[in-house]
């Protein structure tokens, strides 16, 4: 069964850092290309982060360019976004997602919480 | 490429036929992706390149359209597809645009 779990959310100051990772099970990291994607309270969903399986090809939304690195460890199975100079507005459930061909996002995980308040 | 989505709500009967309209901005060709998602809980993946089922989802849903105006249909509803709806845009490049939403309730 696939899974995938986030975790690393929480309260941050404007400003601070934060490192979400997402841990996958049931299928090999390295053969997928993975997203992160997210929903400020209340509001719809916005892409944000794209790594191919090997990490060649990496793209970032507009809104995160520059502040937020995807980053992954397949030997872990792993999936990470660093999260620079975060903003009041980067407050949203982040969900760590598996991207098939042309990019449908076939599973998501359950979401971690960061919230970008003093 | 902006995706707009209507209604951005509606209510419907159980049984009854409903229509969600998806519209890009730019031709997006067959580029499009469905999702439905409950209150708490994470998206799902409904339909993607416009009209494949993904594994597992009921066959009263069904997709069409394509270059720049898209449809989602159920064609029956049912309690369980009170949600919220939401379109993407597919293919190998960025952006890969949400539209914003449309609300379903049941009567």
């Amino acid at each position: 069964e696939v899974q995938l779990v986030e975790s690393g959310g929480g309260l941050v100051q404007p400003g601070g850092s934060l490192r979400l990772s997402c841990v996958a099970s049931g299928f090999l990291l390295s053969e997928y290309s993975m997203n992160w994607a997210r929903q400020a309270p209340g509001k719809g969903l916005e892409w944000v982060s794209y790594s191919n399986s090997g990490s060649s090809v990496i793209h970032y939304a507009d809104s995160v360019k520059g502040r937020f690195t995807i980053s992954r460890d397949n030997a872990k199975n792993s999936l990470y976004l660093q999260m620079n100079s975060l903003r009041a507005e980067d407050t949203a459930v982040y969900y760590c997602t598996r991207g098939r061909p042309t990019n449908y996002l076939d599973y998501w995980g359950q979401g971690t919480l960061v919230t970008v308040s003093s | 490429i902006q995706l707009t989505q209507s209604p951005s709500s509606l209510s419907a009967s159980v049984g009854d036929r409903v229509t969600i309209t998806c519209r890009a901005s730019q031709d997006i060709s067959s580029y499009l992706a469905w999702y439905q998602q409950k209150p708490g809980q994470a998206p799902r993946l409904l339909l993607y390149t416009t009209s494949t089922l993904q594994s597992g989802v009921p066959s009263r849903f069904s997709g069409s359209g394509s270059g720049t105006d898209f449809t989602l249909t159920i064609s029956s509803l049912q309690p369980e597809d009170s949600a919220t709806y939401y379109c993407q845009r597919l293919n190998t490049y960025p952006p890969w645009t949400f539209g914003r939403g449309t609300k379903l309730e049941i009567k």
